[in-house]
């Protein structure tokens, strides 16, 4: 069981923002919020999690909405290597599973 | 940086056969994860052990059995392989809490 909801794919021009929307609305209070991504024919990549918090680092930020039922990530500056599909997970904090939903595919165009 | 080693990219194999696959990760982590993936139906998870000699399934351990006799260490065992068992397979690593967990970079087996 997934409990996220996400596009289906979104294009996005080289050097602008990327903000990929993601449905939680089932979330609970100690679950927490994570993105990957997958570029083809390789293994998911971690990018960031949070709890409640908006969170940045090195590749992206997350902005959670206030009542958690939402997240965005940001990618500040595209570029064609962010072309992947990004996968919302919504993670409890005992356990350990991640499930992956179908995820957004994000085309990052010239 | 963080390294989920997976023993093979590509494998062929022939139905019948017993299948082995192996992931090593270098973290210490406690817990790792086998998933298929396959078009259309995103990555599901097989089984995951959380402890040396612990495992639970995830949701399709139907036709696979697992072993993790070391840490760092985790094997899926695909006992007599089927057609329908073709699939991209990742092996991911992780610690306890609300930590990342590392993907490798998957074996896409073929059963022929």
């Amino acid at each position: 069981d997934a409990k996220t909801t996400q596009p289906t794919s979104m294009d996005c021009a080289e050097g602008r923002a990327a903000n990929l929307p993601c449905n939680h609305s089932t979330i609970s209070g100690n679950e927490y919020v994570y993105w990957y991504r997958q570029i083809h024919s390789q293994g998911p990549q971690y990018i960031i999690h949070g709890l409640k918090n908006n969170e940045t680092n090195e590749m992206a930020s997350l902005i959670i909405t206030e009542d958690r039922k939402s997240s965005t990530l940001i990618l500040p500056h595209a570029t064609l290597r962010d072309t992947a599909v990004y996968y919302c997970i919504v993670r409890e904090y005992n356990f350990n599973k991640f499930y992956f939903g179908s995820g957004t595919k994000l085309n990052v165009k010239p | 940086d963080v390294k989920v080693t997976q023993s093979s990219r590509y494998l062929v194999k022939r139905t019948g056969e017993k299948v082995f696959l192996e992931c090593v990760q270098d973290m210490d982590h406690e817990n790792m994860f086998w998933y298929r993936q396959d078009p259309g139906l995103g990555l599901r998870l097989i089984y995951f052990s959380y402890d040396v000699k612990m495992k639970e399934k995830g949701d399709i351990p139907e036709g696979y059995s697992v072993s993790r006799e070391k840490k760092e260490r985790f094997s899926l065992i695909l006992e007599s392989a089927s057609t329908n068992q073709t699939s991209m397979y990742l092996c991911a690593s992780g610690g306890q809490g609300h930590t990342e967990a590392f993907f490798g970079q998957g074996t896409r087996l073929t059963v022929v």
